[in-house]
């Protein structure tokens, strides 16, 4: 089965810029979605196809695609940022929807 | 307000029956997929399949395939997920997410979910 690989863990000082990888063989042809979760909350969609902001998201989150890696950038870590993340996209077909493992993101 | 409420907390034993609930409101129920998202303890999250309330198309992630099933009622906007025989190893939180408005696989709006152990 189709699977999306993101590093388990990052951590950055406030003020840095954070970036998180997702990579998987279907990103060149399907978008790729990133969520953030905080302790005992639902997940908060933070970035959708690819690199567009949802609405209420802060600009300091974006998103890029380059074949078959995604990144999520955070610039300007905050402490509240400080959460676990996670990629979804979906196989060639697009029938079937996956998420990465998740990376947690520890803010020093 | 987009909303997705869903049913309360589980406690049950193997072999036992279930079904949970997920009720939209605020929106057009029965133009947005619903999917269903597996979190254990600790753990990531997991894509279970999602759900066409229009039409009731489904589609099952081939890990839970013919173990759980998911349905809808389109007359009270509720989308279901049912066992019929439950495993200490089904113990987690459920969520649904409703397909976002920006289309694809978009999850904008998410319920509270519904933690299950056995």
């Amino acid at each position: 089965s189709y699977e999306l690989t993101q590093p388990p863990s990052v951590s950055v000082s406030p003020g840095q810029t954070a970036r998180i990888t997702c990579s998987g063989d279907a990103l060149p042809k399907q978008y790729a979605y990133w969520y953030q979760q905080k302790p005992g909350q639902a997940p908060v969609m933070v970035i959708y196809k690819d690199s567009e902001r949802p609405s209420g998201i802060p600009e300091r989150f974006s998103g890029s695609n380059s074949g078959t890696k995604v990144t999520l950038t955070i610039s300007g870590v905050q402490a509240e940022d400080e959460a676990d993340y996670y990629c979804q996209s979906a196989d060639n077909s697009g029938r079937y929807w996956v998420f990465g493992g998740g990376t947690k993101l520890t803010v020093l | 307000d987009v909303q997705l409420a869903q049913s309360g907390v589980e406690v049950k034993k193997p072999g036992e029956s279930l079904k949970i609930s997920c009720m939209g409101s605020g929106y057009t129920f029965t133009t947005h997929w619903i999917a269903w998202v597996r979190q254990k303890p600790g753990k990531g999250l997991e894509w279970m399949g999602i759900i066409y309330p229009g039409d009731s198309d489904t589609r099952y992630s081939p890990s839970f395939e013919g173990q759980v099933t998911m349905s809808v009622d389109k007359s009270i906007t509720t989308a279901y997920l049912q066992w019929s025989s439950l495993k200490a190893s089904d113990s987690a939180i459920y969520y649904c997410a409703r397909q976002g408005e920006t289309g694809g696989q978009s999850l904008d709006v998410w319920g509270q979910g519904t933690t299950v152990t056995v």
